[in-house]
């Protein structure tokens, strides 16, 4: 079946502009992840969806960065005021959501975009 | 707040070599552990995780690793490294039920000589 997916799969801004990054998750998952990735760096968690809601939005750097799931499947990542230090893969992972007692999902990541801001 | 550590950044070796990554994590209670893999050019992939039971796991591709609590460790290890293992590899680990963000190790850049 299909996987996580990703748009665009690059993205090049100049500083201060707006940008959105769009994350499909697996038809069905309810969780869905965001993390971050810079260069030779691990990916670094940003926000967590379960369903509709952000469960979790502390690794969230700052209030240029913004996240939505409306209707609990498609994720948008939003980004104001872009700044060269955000320049970074940006990851997106879905799981479908049954957490908690011995079941434990796994995280399907997709391919990220690639932000570069100039 | 939890945390991982890879030391071995970047590894080289040659085909049918032993291979064995480390991964120690820092947390004072219980946890879940992974390791992922990025192969060129390719997404994130799930190579093996470990829950609870059987310390030695097994995983994808002829891996293991084996949680040993008291070291805080869960080191990957293969006997035979293919030039196909050529990649990236990542620890990770979760902490909380209902919520499994996860925290990643900076990464092992893995390279195999044919």
């Amino acid at each position: 079946g299909a996987g996580v997916s990703q748009t665009p799969s690059n993205k090049v801004t100049e500083k201060g502009k707006y940008v959105e990054l769009r994350c499909d998750p697996i038809s069905g998952h309810t969780a869905l992840y965001w993390y971050r990735q810079s260069l030779g760096q691990g990916p670094e968690f940003l926000i967590y969806f379960q369903g509709t809601g952000a469960a979790d939005d502390s690794g969230l750097p700052n209030d240029r960065f913004f996240a939505v799931r409306p209707e609990g499947s498609v994720s948008t990542l939003k980004i104001q005021r872009t700044e060269r230090g955000d320049s970074a893969v940006y990851l997106c992972a879905s799981s479908p959501g049954t957490s908690g007692g011995d079941l434990h999902d796994t995280q399907y990541f997709g391919p990220g975009t690639r932000l570069t801001v100039l | 707040a939890q945390s991982v550590s890879q030391h071995n950044h970047h590894v080289i070796l040659s085909e049918a070599a032993s291979l064995e990554l480390g991964c120690n994590y820092s947390y004072g209670g219980t946890v879940n552990l992974f390791w992922y893999v990025q192969y060129p050019g390719q997404h994130l992939q799930l190579l093996l995780k470990y829950f609870s039971g059987d310390p030695l796991v097994k995983g994808i591709k002829g891996f293991e690793a084996e949680f040993i609590k008291s070291k805080f460790s869960f080191n990957l290890r293969k006997p035979s490294v293919q030039w196909s293992d050529t990649a990236e590899y990542f620890c990770a680990v979760t902490t909380n039920f209902g919520n499994e963000k996860l925290t990643f190790g900076t990464g092992t850049r893995l390279t195999i000589i044919p």
